[in-house]
């Protein structure tokens, strides 16, 4: 238990669906990320938020869309998404904007597939 | 290009002792970290190194060589529950966070 939960941890969608993740964490941190982890490949930073503004959009399609209406939830909102965007996706969190310096609390990833 | 390159699997024996190799090239450097991930479930925090030398902590030790560019943990006394993908990250010198792609560990009785 890291203190960091993401529903749901599996989904499966269609090319047109609209679906959203969700993460929610309990640690009293005011930064929180998305990552996505495909096989073999390095993490990749999606969305950074700091005290519910987004800080950082690492040239994220815009199929994917975040949201974050306070410190404690984010959202991905998903939309006509592709096969290659199957992968895991990680929401992580940390006591304030410190990506680099300090440690990530990871959630445990919705494991999404797209047909 | 900045990258981070680490095994892509080990196999190592229950009770025995593995290293697993990190080697670095980025636009600066602030610090390293390990994080260790089970299957399905989260990374979770194991180490962060700044300053050249070793870190202990319980059977878990990183050691850092910011001269080479290089990082490795060293896993003492294994046991099959460290069977886990171990992942390296570096901080550049933007505070960015760039992620091997990690290295999967298989411990054998």
């Amino acid at each position: 238990e890291t203190g960091v939960t993401q529903t749901p941890r599996h989904l499966v969608m269609g090319m047109t669906n609209k679906k959203s993740l969700k993460c929610e964490q309990h640690l009293g941190h005011n930064a929180m990320y998305w990552y996505k982890q495909s096989a073999k490949k390095p993490l990749e930073l999606m969305f950074v938020y700091n005290f519910k503004e987004q800080t950082e959009n690492n040239s994220v399609p815009s199929r994917f869309s975040p949201e974050c209406p306070n410190s404690s939830h984010l959202f991905l909102h998903l939309h006509t998404l592709q096969p290659e965007d199957s992968a895991l996706y990680l929401c992580a969190s940390s006591p304030e904007r410190e990506v680099g310096t300090g440690e990530l609390f990871f959630g445990e990833g919705s494991r999404l597939t797209v047909l | 290009g900045q990258n981070i390159d680490q095994p892509t699997e080990m196999t190592a024996t229950e009770g025995a002792i593995v290293q697993i190799n990190c080697t670095y090239q980025t636009s600066g450097f602030n610090g390293l970290f390990w994080y260790q991930q089970h299957a399905g479930e989260a990374p979770t925090f194991l180490s962060y190194n700044v300053l050249d030398g070793l870190e202990e902590k319980g059977r878990f030790s990183s050691f850092l060589s910011r001269s080479k560019g290089y990082s490795y943990l060293l896993l003492k006394e294994l046991q099959m529950k460290d069977s886990a993908s171990y992942l390296c990250a570096v901080t550049n010198s933007n505070y960015q966070l760039i992620w091997g792609a990690g290295t999967k560990l298989i411990i054998k009785p």
